[in-house]
């Protein structure tokens, strides 16, 4: 299977903290999106990074990524209480579609 | 009104009936795509299709088929309902118009259950 992996799988933590989260894959890709999952709702896009960049930013969200190493990271500054969701990442090998990971459970205590 | 729209969201069935999931689209875009998510595996890709006339088996295609009504329509059909097939069964869409995979769209999901 190509599918990739994300580590934790649960990760709990203070309103306030910063949550992080990583994603490894197999194989070379083409570009790699992060998503967020709400409790019985569908999946929405949050950052898509290129294998040619290292780093992102998209308000209180970073996203690094390392070819070399195969993995991926999503920073979540400041986290609030409606920062609480399933994470997932989603990479992309060329002419391939997306392969999702298994998911990171984000809970964000007030 | 939701961009992708998933009919219906819940539905319970006995093993061995038909079922039929619709998907339909306002945001244009010519791919769609049927995923299953199961606890601890993330989604998995069923079909997609790039456009009305073009239909491709996912990595997990046996047991399901597919239908491409129209651009902004796609079906997803399970011809003889099994209890492993019960799942959260989820539509996307893309815009290939650069010819490159852009962001997924996703509708809010039907939870099947197969007793």
């Amino acid at each position: 299977s190509q599918q990739g992996e994300e580590d934790p799988q649960a990760l709990s933590i203070q309103e306030g903290e910063n949550a992080t989260m990583n994603c490894s894959y197999k194989t070379s890709i083409n570009n790699l999106q992060w998503y967020r999952q709400n409790s019985g709702r569908g999946l929405v896009h949050l950052i898509l990074i290129r294998s040619n960049e290292r780093e992102k930013h998209s308000g209180r969200l970073r996203v690094t990524l390392d070819t070399s190493k195969k993995s991926s990271s999503l920073l979540i500054t400041a986290s609030r209480a409606a920062d609480t969701a399933s994470y997932f990442c989603a990479h992309e090998s060329y002419g391939q579609n997306f392969v999702f990971g298994p998911g990171t459970r984000l809970s964000v205590l007030p | 009104d939701a961009d992708v729209t998933q009919t219906p969201r819940n539905r319970i069935t006995k093993t061995g009936k038909r079922i039929m999931l619709e998907c339909s689209q306002t945001k244009g875009h010519d791919r769609m795509y049927w995923y299953r998510q199961d606890p601890g595996l993330g989604l998995r890709l069923i079909y997609y299709s790039f456009d009305v006339k073009d239909i491709n088996k996912g990595e997990i295609s046996d047991g399901y088929s597919v239908s491409r009504q129209a651009q902004a329509k796609f079906s997803l059909s399970l011809e003889s309902a099994i209890p492993n097939q019960t799942a959260l069964y989820f539509c996307a869409t893309s815009d290939g118009s650069s010819g490159v995979n852009q962001p997924q769209h996703f509708g809010d999901g039907t939870r099947l259950s197969i007793l």
